[in-house]
Parts: structure tokens; sequence; C-alpha cells
């Protein structure tokens, strides 16, 4: 159980494009979804915060314009990052929370490459 | 948020236990105390959660002090496959859960 999956695993687009990552919760419903982004030997850094139906909270630094985040369901929110540039180049991993005192339960990550 | 710090590194030969000490002077009442691990270009994955005491699961220990002002993760006879990076994060119980990750404890298993 607690399965997350993330589509596509992998993406090459140019500058300028836009891309969309989605992340499901396959096996649960998910209060809330976060949205990590990991440099090459980094750790995680925490982009935004969404919950089904409202507008996700963004942290400090990450430009909400540019990242785009919807969480239209209970096991579904998508990353879109707008005009990509290659410094956005990176590792998008998202994470569930199923509530409770439950922990939150991580997707494979996505890989991002921006020509 | 409770800050935690760990070693940035270890060693270990195959066969070996392995314990990587956490510090989170700063939890919380209501924090749990969590451990991830996270293979190159993967989510982290987890392993083991606890609040006080000891909790054990068929991939690893946990040792919490009464104080809670540091936890122990434990990996009994490590493998090849256990190098990987691993992270103590603080939860909040029945909160949303956001945390903040630290540079983890890179373990490196030897032959």
């Amino acid at each position: 159980g607690a399965v997350v999956s993330q589509h596509p695993s992998w993406v090459i687009c140019k500058s300028g494009t836009s891309v969309k990552i989605e992340c499901r919760s396959l096996d649960f419903q998910a209060t809330t979804m976060f949205w990590y982004r990991q440099f090459p030997k980094q750790s995680l850094m925490l982009m935004a915060t969404s919950n089904e139906g409202s507008k996700a909270t963004y942290e400090q630094g990450v430009e909400k314009d540019k990242f785009l985040i919807n969480h239209a369901s209970l096991t579904l929110s998508t990353l879109t990052v707008t005009s990509a540039h290659p410094e956005d180049s990176s590792f998008y991993i998202c994470s569930a929370y199923p509530g409770a005192a439950e922990t939150q339960y991580f997707g494979p990550g996505t890989r991002l490459l921006v020509l | 948020l409770a800050k935690t710090t760990q070693p940035i590194s270890m060693d270990s030969y195959e066969g070996q236990e392995v314990n990587i000490t956490c510090s989170h002077n700063n939890i919380a009442t209501n924090d749990y105390i969590t451990w991830y691990q996270q293979f190159p270009s993967q989510g982290p994955r987890f392993i083991i959660q606890g609040y006080k005491t000891k909790v054990t699961n068929e991939v690893a220990s946990l040792f919490i002090p009464a104080d809670r002002k540091s936890s122990t993760l434990s990996l009994p006879r490590v493998s090849l496959s256990d190098t990987a990076v691993y992270y103590c994060l603080v939860v909040l119980s029945g909160g949303y859960q956001k945390v903040t990750f630290g540079i983890g404890t890179k373990l490196q298993v030897i032959p």
C-alpha cells in the first residue's frame, strides 16, 4: 500500500516550453500533496504545499507563476513548469500525505532537462 | 519546524550493524521522528517512525531516549544495497506534515 506515482519519469524539453508533471496517490486519498526539487548532491527543497480544491502555498523564493500547481482531486496533483529554462533542470519529487498520524509517501521523481 | 543534525557521511562494512544518530534539540511534544532512505535518482522511501523508546520493523530499529532530543536509526547487518542517503525528519503529528529535509547521512557500505 501507500504508493505514489509520477509521470513522466523523465522529460527533455526546449527552453521556453512548458512541462506538466503528474503526481498520483494510487491506493489512498491524500489530503495534502507536496512538491520538492532536488539538485545534484543536494537535499530535497520544499517548493509548495497543495491541498485538494484550494490554492497551493509556495515556499519563499519559489515563483508561483512559474511553477503552477493544481490539486484537482484527492489523488492527483500536477506541477506545470511554465516557460522552462535550463536553470529549471532538476529532479522534481512529489509526496502525498494521507492525513491523521500517517507519514507522507514520496513519488519516484521526475527528471527534467531543459535544453 | 525542529532542526535536525546528522553526520554527513558514514562508512560500514557489509554485515555490520550501522547506527546513525540524529539530534533534534528543539523537538516539540507532538512531533514524531521519521527516517527516510533515498537512492540516487529516486524519491525518498519511508523506513521507520517513532515517538519514544524503541520501535522496530522488518527493516530497522529506532531508538529514542526519554528526553527525545536525539534518535538513533539502527540498520542490522547492512548489505551493499543499503548504500544510500538517510534523512532524519521531525514531523508534527496530526498536522499536514510540512517538513524540512536536512543534508542527510550518506552511508557507504563497503564489501
